[in-house]
């Protein structure tokens, strides 16, 4: 399956701590995502890292991909209540069509 | 605002009834996708339709059945549910199909219930 992993299923923290999540799939990819769900909401695009990148930023967000390991992480430094949502990871296959396959999930919460 | 709406936002059905969900783009995109996403599961992917076509079908119960009139518009029409089909379902749409990297808009949702 190329179904992607999050780890951990959920995650709690105090504001302005840095937020780490875990993703692992299981056959090659040419992109994973991530994405953002708050609670009964639609999920929102947060950033793509192409299977020959190793690091991503975009704001305060910091994504790795490791596909030795076939796994990457999110990382969202000095964090804020807001930020308080389901992170999704999703891979797409090298068939070349862009069905997204997702994990689980991992719930955060940011405490003030 | 993704730019892809749904409506209705709730709905309460019971196993006899038939309902229509709705979802509308904004985007120009040419491909559009239903999701089902019940607790503690990973999203499902359930239609995608890509130029008004349907080009994946995986494996969904015929009592779900999608319609495609035009690239803005998808509907999911339900009938005869089971209690075992509440959920969240999503609409989503992107770009193109086949392109690679291709990032998804959601849109909120309709919280389905099924009595």
């Amino acid at each position: 399956s190329q179904q992607g992993e999050e780890d951990p299923q959920a995650l709690s923290i105090q504001e302005g701590e840095n937020a780490t999540m875990n993703c692992s799939y299981k056959t090659s990819i040419n992109n994973l995502q991530w994405y953002r769900q708050n609670s009964g909401r639609g999920l929102v695009h947060l950033i793509l890292i192409r299977s020959n990148e190793r690091e991503k930023h975009s704001g305060r967000l910091r994504v790795t991909l490791d596909t030795s390991k076939k796994s990457s992480s999110l990382l969202i430094t000095a964090s804020r209540a807001a930020d308080t949502a389901s992170y999704f990871c999703a891979t797409d296959s090298l068939s070349g069509y862009s069905t997204l396959t997702f994990g689980k999930g991992t719930m955060l919460l940011v405490s003030p | 605002e993704t730019g892809v709406t749904q409506t209705p936002r709730h709905l309460v059905m019971g196993m006899t009834n038939k309902k229509s969900l709705k979802c509308e783009q904004h985007l120009g995109h040419n491909a559009m996708y239903w999701y089902k996403q019940s607790a503690k599961k990973p999203l499902e992917l359930m239609f995608v339709y890509s130029l008004e076509e349907r080009v994946e079908n995986n494996s969904v119960p015929s009592r779900f059945s999608p319609e495609c009139p035009n690239s803005s518009h998808l509907f999911l029409h339900l009938h005869t549910l089971q209690p075992e089909d509440s959920a969240l379902y999503l609409c989503a749409s992107s770009q193109d199909r086949g392109r690679l990297g291709e990032k998804l808009f959601f849109g909120s949702g309709t919280q389905l219930s099924v009595l």
